[in-house]
């Protein structure tokens, strides 16, 4: 299928080291964020999320940190596979209504 | 399990001529939503559904646009007299309940106007 994201920032990440994803997202009042996954032909897919009293969040072989100084959010995946190639997007919902927000995509490239 | 079916997956359309997508929530899923992502970017909100009311189409870009859950179940995402910068994938969400996260996406239907 047509790739996601043609033109987004791109990390390159050796096959089995770790990968980190960063993200600044836009309102101070949202209280929720997400990582979503979205391979090429497909719908984003949820990853991990953490709500905006945590700063630290840990899923299997993924790690969220949300820092609400700065207003920037991260995304940590542990000995990166093949399988993890896809476009990543942070996303925020605000504490009013249900609609998410979207940053910018990074799409992860795995190098054997 | 079923997930969020969308159809078509690929829609080619002339300039001027009016579109439909479908969007087959999660069965039980009161909450539903719609979102257009062009290419190379994000999803972006285009309207919300509770059941059947519409609470939110402000992310419409247009009054060709046009949504609708008349049961409360499957929607419809209209397009009419399309355009160009019509193009993108049109994402549909939905959700168990309001206020319900994460929401569940559907693959999308690819819109080309011609």
């Amino acid at each position: 299928g047509e790739s996601v994201g043609l033109h987004l920032p791109t990390l390159s990440v050796q096959e089995g080291d770790n990968s980190i994803i960063n993200c600044a997202y836009s309102n101070s009042a949202s209280d929720y964020f997400i990582w979503y996954k979205q391979e090429s032909g497909k719908g984003p897919q949820f990853i991990i999320d953490i709500r905006s009293n945590m700063d630290k969040r840990q899923g299997q072989r993924v790690t969220v940190l949300l820092n609400k100084t700065v207003k920037h959010l991260s995304l940590q995946i542990a000995a990166t596979q093949p399988g993890d190639s896809a476009v990543y997007f942070c996303a925020e919902v605000g504490n009013r209504d249900d609609k998410i927000i979207f940053g910018k995509g990074t799409r992860l490239h795995i190098l054997p | 399990g079923a997930g969020v079916s969308q159809s078509p997956r690929y829609k080619v359309a002339k300039r001027g001529q009016d579109v439909a997508l479908r969007c087959d929530p999660i069965s039980g899923h009161v909450s539903l939503f719609w979102y257009q992502q062009a290419l190379g970017q994000g999803p972006e909100f285009l309207t919300y559904f509770q059941n059947e009311a519409q609470l939110d189409k402000s992310g419409l870009p247009s009054d060709r646009f046009f949504a609708e859950r008349p049961e409360g179940s499957v929607s419809t995402l209209k397009i009419q007299r399309t355009q160009q910068e019509d193009s993108a994938v049109y994402l549909c969400a939905s959700s168990l309940a309001r206020g319900d996260q994460p929401q569940h996406f559907g693959d999308g239907t690819r819109l080309s106007i011609l």
